[in-house]
């Protein structure tokens, strides 16, 4: 049980194009998401925290108007990636707080290169 | 504001042999501290995680962490090193009080390599 699954678990995209990531709880309600970028070698950065209904909250220097974050359920949230560019390149990984246990259990992260 | 310090980028031990991880953190509250893994093209598991209860945490596959708050560490050990231990292992730091259900801040990870 606990399983968050992303999707799509790599995708390439052109420079200046949108990319849309979707991260889902399969056997649970999470009141709370988090997206986390994890560059090569290094460690997870949290982005931003979405609650169902709600706006996300972004972390300091989490530009919000390009990396949009939809959390319309208490299974699936969204990020979208606007007008891409190489830097934006990067892991994506999300994680899904359990309703009833606050537990966290995370994606298997998405890669995204940007051309 | 919250921050993690893992000393060693990669961590070599024999099968067999003791597995010590180290992690310090900083935090202005008491923390909640977790240990997770991650093997290649996978997502992070939980290890374990201390939430203010027993400072000594046992957690799956044989790991156990001690929280030593006069020390600010939480280091992962294990006896003994088995060949599917060799994974990156993250130590993370939350001040929140959802436990949790709040973001993490992360170390950077410990890659771990045993050698047969």
């Amino acid at each position: 049980g606990a399983v968050v699954s992303q999707h799509p678990s790599w995708v390439i995209c052109k420079s200046g194009t949108s990319v849309k990531i979707e991260c889902r709880s399969l056997d649970f309600q999470a009141t709370t998401m988090f997206w986390y970028r994890q560059f090569p070698k290094q460690s997870l950065m949290l982005m931003a925290t979405s609650n169902e209904g709600s706006k996300a909250t972004y972390e300091q220097g989490v530009e919000k108007d390009k990396f949009l974050i939809n959390h319309a359920s208490l299974t699936l949230s969204t990020l979208t990636v606007t007008s891409a560019h190489p830097e934006d390149s990067s892991f994506y990984i999300c994680s899904a707080a359990h309703r009833g246990t606050y537990e966290q259990y995370f994606g298997p992260g998405t890669r995204l290169t940007v051309t | 504001a919250q921050s993690v310090t893992q000393l060693g980028s990669h961590v070599s031990v024999s099968e067999g042999a003791l597995v010590l991880l180290r992690c310090n953190y900083s935090s202005s509250v008491p923390p909640y501290l977790f240990w997770y893994v991650q093997y290649p093209n996978q997502g992070l598991q939980l290890l374990l995680k201390y939430t203010s209860a027993a400072t000594l945490v046992k957690g799956i596959n044989g790991f156990e962490a001690e929280f030593k708050k006069s020390e600010t560490s939480f280091h992962l050990t294990k006896p003994s090193a088995h060949m599917s231990d060799a994974a990156e292992y993250f130590c993370a730091v939350s001040e929140g009080a959802g436990g949790g259900a709040d973001g993490l801040t992360f170390g950077k990870g410990t890659h771990l390599i045993i050698q047969p």
